[in-house]
């Protein structure tokens, strides 16, 4: 069965970049229902979708974040990656990817999840 | 687009049902039957329990149950079982291709 799995530093310094990668196994990331995508967990708190890409690369962001979030795929490797830029202390949590079905709006296949922390 | 608004706590006993109340607004649950139900464990990552405001994934308990009226969307669990002490979110499309999550609600079984 398909499988999602993010990977990445889990060290950041503030006002660098935070990159993640996001690997699709058992299944192909060219799936035409399916968008591609980040949702994250500050400690003790709840979900934030970040976004999500479809295998065309086309995107779409949270109005938040959207001045410093680039996700791209890769469609050759069946991956998809996660760009934040400038990160502050506010950035570090849990990061996971997820599958989206396309019209239902669903995030229904999860990875285990990354944890990112900010600091000098 | 704003959190849509859940309690922060819920509880009940074993056997009895809950209700899980998510609020948002004309923009998101008023327009879109596009609300998710997520339930998370601790340390595990979230796992859809409900789609499209009704409908189960398969393998989903029919205990679980949702609805929607107006801007509010909700989450049934009847006959509460130990194992359904977790953290649950739900979610709606907010137009713009923009998805939106409420701030959960953990659920206590007494």
């Amino acid at each position: 069965q398909v499988q999602l799995q993010e990977s990445g530093p889990g060290l950041v310094k503030p006002s660098e970049t935070l990159t993640l990668t996001c690997s699709v196994s058992g299944g192909s990331i060219m799936g035409t229902t399916y968008y591609w995508g980040w949702v994250r967990q500050p400690p003790g708190k709840g979900l934030e979708w970040i976004g999500n890409v479809f295998h065309t690369g086309s995107t779409s962001y949270s109005p938040s974040l959207k001045s410093r979030v680039h996700i791209s795929v890769d469609t050759s490797k069946d991956q998809f990656s996660l760009r934040l830029s400038s990160v502050t202390a506010a950035d570090s949590a849990v990061y996971y990817c997820a599958r989206r079905q396309g019209y239902f709006y669903v995030m229904d296949l999860w990875g285990q999840g990354t944890p990112v922390t900010v600091s000098s | 687009q704003s959190a849509l608004t859940q309690p922060a706590f819920v509880s009940g006993s074993p056997g009895q049902s809950i209700t899980i109340p998510c609020t948002g607004t004309s923009r998101d649950i008023g327009s879109y039957n596009h609300v998710s139900w997520y339930q998370q464990h601790p340390g595990k990552a979230p796992k859809v329990i409900l789609y499209e405001v009704t409908e189960r994934p398969s393998g989903v308990s029919d205990r679980l149950s949702g609805s929607k009226s107006g801007n509010t969307a909700s989450l049934t669990i009847s006959g509460l079982q130990a194992d359904d002490e977790a953290d649950y979110y739900c979610s709606s499309y907010a137009g713009g291709s923009i998805l939106v999550f409420g701030g959960g609600t953990k659920l206590t079984v007494l």
